[in-house]
């Protein structure tokens, strides 16, 4: 299957500062990556879909301000939790969607907000 | 609308027996149906998907699930469980036609017992 990776796959911040996380599809192209969140021991929750070349949609509840989306280009998005705080603290996946609408998931970032 | 419940939050069973996760969809017409399995600290991996093709899916590790659209489930079993089945399962839906969001179960762990 297609893979997708993310970068960094933990970290460690400090309140008020900005944390980029990257995902990339390493063998595809993908018009549309989608960003998940996940508390412990819960499911994943859709936070934005994010199209390359135009404005990401967010879920209702999420804060576009506060989560930054790019898709910069086909095989890049990146999310930047702006303004971190202890409640951010969460493991962040992405989703890559090929051309044939299959859905491909990246391992993961376990973000801390210290 | 589209929703998926999974009855068990958390199963039990010994090395070597079957294993049975259930999966219930609701879904206005005949969707796409996913299982992905999550270790610890990691990504989700596709364990298998159904797409109106054979409802009997076969998938890896020694997965599969049927479809049964009378009973609007999708519950995926394996003869003989092995220790490194033990984690997170995620029964997922996806409506027909054209690209659409996925929607997560609430997931359902799974312990293996030596």
């Amino acid at each position: 299957g297609a893979v997708v990776s993310q970068h960094p796959s933990w970290v460690i911040c400090k309140s008020g500062t900005s944390v980029k996380i990257e995902c990339r599809s390493l063998d595809f192209q993908a018009t549309t990556m989608f960003w998940y969140r996940q508390f412990p021991k819960q499911s994943l929750m859709l936070m934005a879909t994010s199209n390359e070349g135009s404005k990401a949609t967010y879920e209702q509840g999420v804060e576009k301000d506060k989560f930054l989306i790019n898709h910069a280009s086909l095989t890049l998005s990146t999310l930047t939790v702006t303004s971190a705080h202890p409640e951010d603290s969460s493991f962040y996946i992405c989703s890559a969607r090929t051309e044939y609408n299959e859905q491909f998931f990246g391992p993961g970032t376990r973000l801390t907000v210290l | 609308a589209q929703s998926v419940t999974q009855l068990d939050s958390h199963v039990s069973v010994s090395e070597g027996t079957p294993v049975l996760l259930r999966c219930n969809y609701s879904s206005s017409y005949s969707p796409s149906l996913f299982w992905y399995v999550q270790h610890p600290n990691k990504g989700l991996q596709l364990l298998l998907k159904y797409t109106s093709a054979a409802t009997l899916v076969k998938g890896i590790n020694g997965f599969e699930a049927e479809f049964k659209k009378s009973e609007t489930s999708f519950h995926l079993t394996k003869p003989s469980a092995h220790m490194s089945d033990a984690a997170e399962y995620f029964c997922v839906v996806r409506p027909p036609g054209g690209y659409q969001k996925v929607t997560f179960g609430t997931g359902t762990k799974l312990q293996v017992i030596p």
